[in-house]
């Protein structure tokens, strides 16, 4: 078990441009989330996948932003033509799937996105 | 719509001390709540989860209390240690949703 992996960890970029982040869960879980939280503000639910079908998007989640996880392993996250309200700490988080609702999630340490 | 509230956004208490983390919900569906903590510049990390047929877990220095007619969790830590300075966000999913909503968080500052 080698946790949820997230990279890059910081990432600064111009408004305006694209920007990617990669997912990486743990080995086996078969769901994973996407999250956003800016200061002083809790996690807020993005969308999460369960294997590759993307079940569920918020409306937070605008048609700037898309997920992927094309072989229901690592996902990413792609951020086209980026506004300063963008910039939060972008998490993700997968659980197991045991057939039960009942179950926490685990947490990356995140992406830093900074948008000048 | 804020459906999970912690409406304290800060507490401070002495080592050695009962912190008591306070947390709200709105929504009557929900029955699997967790509590997170989270260190600058890290993501969160679970402490301690209760479902809606219990109304206490314990886990060491930590106690979820579940109070469902009020709507209100708590999260006790006993004794308060420097360590456990950090932001706590209280969480809550419903069955068949696999969606978990965050409160806003409480910053706990443990004071040696």
């Amino acid at each position: 078990d080698t946790g949820v992996s997230q990279d890059p960890r910081h990432k600064i970029t111009k408004r305006g441009q694209n920007v990617t982040f990669r997912c990486d869960p743990i080995s086996e879980h078969n769901r994973l989330y996407w999250y956003r939280q800016t200061l002083g503000q809790g996690p807020e639910f993005l969308t999460y996948f369960q294997n590759e079908a993307q079940l569920e998007k918020s409306r937070l989640l605008s048609d700037r932003f898309s997920a992927e996880r094309p072989k229901g392993s690592f996902s990413t996250l792609e951020i086209q033509r980026t506004e300063q309200g963008d910039s939060a700490m972008y998490l993700c988080a997968s659980r197991a799937d045991r057939g039960g609702s009942n179950e926490k999630l685990f947490f990356g340490s995140g992406t830093q996105l900074s948008v000048l | 719509d804020q459906q999970v509230k912690q409406n304290s956004p800060s507490l401070s208490v002495q080592e050695g001390r009962i912190s008591i983390l306070n947390c709200d919900y709105t929504n009557s569906m929900f029955d699997y709540f967790l509590w997170y903590k989270k260190y600058p510049a890290e993501g969160p990390t679970f402490l301690i989860s209760i479902s809606s047929i219990k109304d206490k877990n314990e886990d060491g220095r930590f106690t979820v209390f579940l109070n469902k007619s009020a709507k209100h969790l708590s999260l006790h830590i006993v004794p308060s240690q420097p360590g456990d300075s950090a932001v706590y966000f209280c969480a809550a999913s419903a069955t068949g949703t696999y969606k978990y909503i965050f409160g806003t968080g409480t910053r706990l500052k443990v004071l040696a």
